[in-house]
């Protein structure tokens, strides 16, 4: 089935360190990725969507600069959370919809990045 | 208003119980519906999509009222490898018909 690779799984960085996060979609093209954000015993929470070849699609309330998306390739989106605060700390969690299938089709969910920010 | 509701839990339940979880979402023209396990500290994983005719996999069933904007799933025969928390999870219509909207989760525990 298809599969969403997410890098890293947990990062523990200090506070005012940028940190990377990939999306990768392994055996499927992905003109469309989305990214969210999970807080302790709360519902995941839509933060982006990656578009490949564009800008991303920011929902209200995230701030595009502190956020920084990029999808280069049909199969790779990144996520910079730039000068990380404690209060970035958080569940990253990418997924990523097969351009081939219909729309109405899941979404193909990575694993997830844990991001503590000390 | 919340845009997918569902009662927070948790079900604590012996193993063998039949139990029902409910949602209910706030736009009507939404085109797609799933529920979604997620594991502590894991990705959410798809369990399975909720057509308007219902639909049933295994000891799972799960049924959609469009008119009362209301899901439902229904685990028979609980086993403990059912604890968990339940996603209850709809796609927007037309332009935002890619945005998934999840809801905050349905917690179970199933016990010996």
């Amino acid at each position: 089935g298809a599969v969403v690779s997410q890098h890293p799984s947990w990062v523990i960085c200090k506070s005012g360190t940028s940190v990377k996060i990939e999306c990768r979609s392994l055996d499927f093209q992905a003109t469309t990725m989305f990214w969210y954000r999970q807080f302790p015993k709360q519902s995941l929470m839509l933060m982006a969507t990656s578009n490949e070849g564009s800008k991303a699609t920011y929902e209200q309330g995230v701030e595009k600069d502190k956020f920084l998306i990029n999808h280069a390739s049909l199969t790779l989106s990144t996520l910079t959370v730039t000068s990380a605060h404690p209060e970035d700390s958080s569940f990253y969690i990418c997924s990523a919809r097969d351009s081939a299938e219909l729309s109405n089709q899941p979404q193909h969910f990575g694993d997830g990045t844990r991001l503590s920010i000390l | 208003r919340k845009e997918v509701e569902q009662d927070p839990g948790p079900f604590n339940v012996p193993e063998g119980a039949t139990v029902a979880f409910n949602c209910t979402y706030s736009n009507s023209a939404s085109q797609s519906f799933f529920w979604y396990r997620q594991d502590c500290r894991k990705e959410p994983k798809l369990l399975m999509s909720v057509y308007s005719s219902g639909n049933e996999d295994g000891r799972f069933t799960a049924q959609l009222n469009r008119a009362s904007q209301y899901i439902s799933l229904l685990i028979r025969d609980s086993k403990l490898s059912d604890s968990a928390t339940y996603l209850c999870v709809v796609r927007g219509p037309g332009m935002e018909g890619n945005k998934l909207v999840f809801g905050a989760g349905t917690i179970l525990r199933v016990k010996s």
